[in-house]
Order: structure tokens, then sequence, then C-alpha cells
């Protein structure tokens, strides 16, 4: 079992469509969680994190953290075709190694 | 917002030759990261630093090595180049104490010939 993942996609939503994406992880020490965008060809960008459970918003993002399924959601409201990307999900822990974990990521294709 | 640079950005390279991909961040940052993506697939890390004369090696096992003699900087070698390197270069920072961000620099894309 990997210790974060994500379901490769692509997640295809029709513009202006609310895009769900979901990342469960396995480390229950787990404090910090991040979400990526990485378009094709770039390095990923930090849009959001969460560290308490309940949600988080910023603009049209929402993140969603519940530790006790271990499990971390990104909902993208107003769906654009820019939004189309990978999204990467990072997990960390405050103890021994004290570096992200990432998911393999979810392709998300927003059709105009 | 990070400032983490690196260079070359692109690097087409023959077989043999020894290589240094540069990483720079200029955030004070104590952690930093070397990962390495192939085009669709995961990152995989394959060295970090805590600090000043810090070094580990990641998941991934890598034939480069990296040193840490100043904070901001924090370069890997490779001293003899193969196919099997052909790869992207990402350098990350983050700060020691705080909740582990991690921002990226835009990466390097080596080719080896």
């Amino acid at each position: 079992q990997k210790e974060v993942e994500q379901n490769s996609g692509p997640l295809s939503v029709p513009e202006g469509a609310i895009a769900s994406l979901n990342c469960t992880y396995s480390d229950r020490g787990s404090q910090s969680f991040f979400w990526y965008r990485q378009y094709s060809g770039k390095s990923p960008e930090l849009i959001m994190s969460i560290y308490s459970n309940g949600d988080k918003e910023d603009g049209r993002f929402t993140a969603q953290l519940n530790k006790a399924s271990q499990y971390v959601s990104l909902l993208i409201r107003d769906s654009q075709p820019s939004d189309s990307a990978t999204y990467l999900c990072a997990v960390g822990t405050h103890t021994g190694r004290r570096a992200l974990t990432f998911g393999s990521g979810t392709r998300l294709q927003v059709q105009p | 917002e990070a400032d983490i640079y690196q260079t070359p950005r692109y690097l087409v390279i023959g077989t043999g030759k020894k290589i240094t991909l540069e990483c720079s961040q200029t955030m004070g940052h104590d952690k930093m990261y070397w990962y390495q993506q192939d085009p669709g697939m995961e990152l995989h890390l394959i060295h970090y630093s805590y600090g000043v004369n810090s070094t580990e090696k990641g998941d991934l096992s890598s034939e480069s090595t990296v040193s840490r003699i100043r904070t901001e900087h924090f370069p890997l070698t490779l001293e003899s180049a193969r196919p099997s390197h052909t790869s992207q270069y990402l350098c990350a920072s983050s700060e020691q104490e705080s909740s582990y961000e991690q921002y990226f620099g835009p990466g390097t894309r080596l080719t080896v010939t």
C-alpha cells in the first residue's frame, strides 16, 4: 500500500462545475497536508495547506481534512480550463525523516 | 512566494560526462530537497538536507551526490552521466520549524545522449 494514494484520473469536468479531488494517507501520525498543482512540464506549485480537521477555503479552492478517516480532499469551484493540470497531494509527519510524502497525482481536465 | 533558482534549466550532455545541477534559495530555509520526476510520473525524493553539512539519501536510489556547504546552496552532482539519468530534476526548500510547506524551483530537464 502506498503511503499517499490518489486516483490517477483523468478526472474530466465541464467548465463551471465543481471538481473534487481525493487523497488517502496511511500514516496516522501525519500532521500537515498540502495540495500542489503541476502543469505539464512545470514544477509543482503550492495551492493549499491544511493542518486541522474540517474545511479551509481560499478563493475557488476548498481543502477538506478528516484525520479519523485519513482522508484529504480538494474542491475546485467554478472550474476553468486553466485549472487543467495534475494535482498532487502531499503529507508531512513531524517525526522521522521530516519530509513530505507525495501522491502520484490526479490529472484534471476541464472541458470548455 | 518562494525564491528558489535552478540552473541550467535545460541540459543535453553526452554519456560519461560529469555534471552539476545548481540550486539556490534566498529565503534562508534550512531544509532543501532534490526530486527526480519523469514525464507524467510521480516525484521521487533522491536527496535532502536539514542544514549546513547535513545530507541524507531519499527514497529513490540515485547515483548522484549532493553537498550543503552554505545554507542557500544545494548542488547535485553526477560523476558520470548515463542515458538512464535522463529526467527532470526538481529542487525544493522549506523552513526548518514550520509546517513543512515546500517550495519548488523551476527544474532542470536533463537529457543524456
